[in-house]
């Protein structure tokens, strides 16, 4: 569905703290998980993904942690870094298999 | 591997004309390709879904007659925009995805102001 709102939750961190962002997310009856960073004027970028069937995964700096219960997704990122400014997505697949719907957003601002 | 582009990166255009945007996969064949728009600090909006050589799929709200979507070849999709309002003002983002069903792969942008 569309994403409704004219202002990006915004989350200020120190450098080399870690990060935290959230997103809920709408359709229990979708099965994959991405998120996307975007930073200003360019397209997003893929961070991380997650199936359905699984509640952890982990990359390079950053952690997905998804929660079907409630409908939850979170990104983590270890010792964020100046260059982790940016607009934070996370999308969901829905019911259509490769058709995702993005969430707000939350704006990340590393403090040097 | 797996580079969207887009054309033009930026364009102005008065109200009341026509606007192409093109999508292209350089280096892979997309059999999906999808539109987006992005209002100023919201979140991408899915437009509409385009499979090569059939109709698009146009997402609910958005008017298939105004938004125009040709996915005529495995690496070019196009989106034109007509009789363009100073509404429709927006960052149009395509991205294309290839043998990975879930596999999305984001052009740049094209930011379209109408004036």
């Amino acid at each position: 569905g569309e994403s409704v709102g004219l202002h990006l939750p915004t989350l200020s961190v120190q450098e080399g703290d870690n990060s935290i962002i959230n997103c809920a997310y709408s359709n229990s009856a979708s099965d994959y998980f991405i998120w996307y960073k975007q930073e200003s004027g360019k397209g997003p970028q893929f961070i991380i993904d997650i199936r359905s069937n699984m509640d952890k995964r982990q990359g390079q700096r950053v952690t997905v942690l998804l929660n079907k219960t409630v409908k939850h997704l979170s990104l983590q990122i270890a010792a964020t870094q100046p260059g982790d400014s940016a607009v934070y997505f996370c999308a969901e697949n829905g019911d259509t298999g490769n058709q995702f719907y993005f969430g707000t957003g939350t704006s990340l601002t590393v403090i040097p | 591997g797996a580079v969207v582009s887009q054309h033009p990166s930026w364009v102005i255009c008065k109200s009341g004309t026509s606007v192409k945007i093109e999508c292209r996969s350089l280096d892979f064949q997309a059999t999906t390709m999808f539109w987006y728009r992005q209002f100023p600090k919201q979140s991408l909006m899915l437009m509409a879904t385009s499979n090569e050589g059939s109709k698009a799929t146009y997402e609910q709200g958005v008017e298939k007659d105004k938004f125009l979507i040709n996915h005529a070849s495995l690496t070019l999709s196009t989106l034109t925009v007509t009789s363009a309002h100073p509404e429709d003002s927006s960052f149009y983002i395509c991205s294309a995805s290839g043998r990975d069903f879930y596999e999305q792969y984001f052009g740049p942008g094209t930011r379209l102001t109408v004036t």
